[in-house]
């Protein structure tokens, strides 16, 4: 069954980097598919922020031009996990975020419980 | 605000259905085939019911469908039934990388 667990600091100061980590049991980063980080502001829409697939050597990171600016994704395949950095934060980007797996174009078929990250000082 | 409209809320008795409505324009919902919706209970993760318009995931009940007409793309809850009763959310590509998300529709079921 796949399974998937985001991980970070629930606290992040004002213009520092928020980094998370999503961590993948029951499939592998590297099939192909787009894993993705999305966040949703309480009681508020989805926002996607970006992915990352690969396929083989091959690696893919699109990004919301919104957000691409201050975006890092990476993966360690060996650890089947990915990660999401976003610099310069402010208290807008205080959210739930979510790690979520894409079979398919624009669509994310397995999420993570998703995680609160506040950004406060 | 959001860049898809939705009601805020919507609310049906049980056995009844309900349509919950997500409008945007033709650099959107009416540009692409890439419409999908989300269940999402209080404190949950979303939960995939539509993508690409009208397809359902395996798993899913065939009580909930969806259609798109024109710019406005439509979700259609039949035998509502309590553990329907969600905060529901579509999203559709805008073009490149670009999703936009509706903001939720709190669905009650009296």
């Amino acid at each position: 069954q796949l399974q998937l667990q985001e991980s970070g600091p629930g606290l992040v100061n004002p213009s520092e980097t928020l980094s998370l980590t999503c961590s993948v049991s029951g499939d592998s980063l590297s099939n192909g598919y787009h894993w993705n980080w999305i966040r949703q502001p309480p009681g508020k829409g989805l926002e996607w922020i970006g992915s990352f697939s690969s396929g083989g050597d091959f690696w893919n990171t699109p990004k919301n031009p919104s957000l691409q600016s201050r975006v890092t994704i990476s993966a360690d395949t060996s650890k089947n996990q990915f990660s999401l950095k976003l610099s310069s934060v402010t208290a807008a980007d205080s959210a739930v975020y979510f790690c979520a797996r894409s079979p398919g174009w624009w669509y994310f078929d397995f999420w993570g419980r998703g995680t609160l990250v506040t950004v406060s000082s | 605000q959001s860049a898809l409209t939705q009601p805020p809320s919507a609310s049906g008795s049980p056995g009844q259905s309900i349509t919950i409505s997500c409008t945007g324009t033709s650099s959107d919902i009416g540009g692409y085939d890439f419409v999908s919706w989300y269940q999402q209970h209080p404190g949950k993760a979303p939960k995939l019911i539509i993508y690409e318009v009208t397809k359902r995931p395996s798993g899913v009940p065939d009580r909930f469908s969806a259609s798109r007409s024109g710019n406005t793309a439509s979700l259609t809850v039949s035998g509502l039934q309590s553990e329907d009763e969600a905060d529901y959310y579509c999203t559709s590509c805008a073009g490149g990388n670009n999703l936009v998300s509706g903001g939720g529709t709190k669905l009650t079921v009296l």
